[in-house]
């Protein structure tokens, strides 16, 4: 089966500051992967995706994120925090028929 | 832009109730799922759905819980007997194909509470 792993539950960064959320995956097929933003009693929406066509990944709100194959990894950033970042983020791996596999969640705080 | 939506926002129950959550899905779209999200945890799968059946489910989609697509147009996830620990925020999804580079879109979610 495939899964998730995003290392550290919580990050602050100071506003201006690179945010770096990071994300391992395990997966024994090419994987899908996936970032979502979580508001305080919000749904899920989606930053960025990852289907194989290009390493590196642009979404919305300045994210980015980068497929590193070798290091099973799919770490979202973004050059310079923004207050309104300060949100709980989610990554995902999607296995077969669409259905996902969320990772435990990063809680990105941003200070002033 | 169309949007999937899910009601009630929020659902309090009392234990050993039956409760019924409401999705409305993009209408185009083509599969369907539940997922939840208890308190402070991950989102995790309940089940996914395709013409008129479940195509995969998790384990804590036991017998206590049913979906259905009535009419064609909503999505519900029926709990049959409500326990404390299925308090959570439930979400709703659906994406135009099955296959796992689709994105999938999420509604805004359901709170239950089980009292």
């Amino acid at each position: 089966a495939q899964s998730v792993t995003q290392l550290g539950s919580h990050v602050s960064v100071s506003e201006g500051a690179l945010v770096l959320l990071r994300c391992n995956y395990s997966s024994s097929v090419p994987p899908y992967l996936f970032w979502y933003v979580q508001y305080p009693n919000q749904g899920l929406q989606l930053l960025l995706k990852y289907t194989s066509a290009a390493t590196l990944v642009k979404g919305i709100n300045g994210f980015e994120a980068e497929f590193k194959k070798s290091e099973t990894s799919f770490h979202l950033t973004k050059p310079s925090a923004h207050m309104s970042d300060a949100a709980e983020y989610f990554c995902a791996v999607s296995e077969r028929a669409g259905k996902s596999t969320f990772g435990d969640g990063t809680t990105l705080t941003v200070k002033p | 832009e169309p949007e999937v939506t899910q009601t009630p926002s929020h659902q309090v129950t009392q234990m050993g109730q039956e409760v019924i959550l409401r999705c409305v899905p993009i209408s185009n779209h083509l599969y369907f799922y539940w997922y939840r999200q208890i308190l402070g945890q991950k989102v995790e799968f309940l089940v996914s759905f395709y013409n008129n059946e479940i195509s995969e489910k998790s384990e804590i989609f036991d017998d206590q819980f049913s979906v259905e697509r009535p009419d064609g147009s909503n999505f519900t996830l029926k709990i049959r007997s409500t326990k404390l620990e299925d308090s959570a925020m439930y979400f709703c999804a659906s994406s135009p194909q099955g296959g796992s580079y689709n994105e999938q879109f999420f509604g805004p979610g359901t709170r239950l509470t089980v009292l």
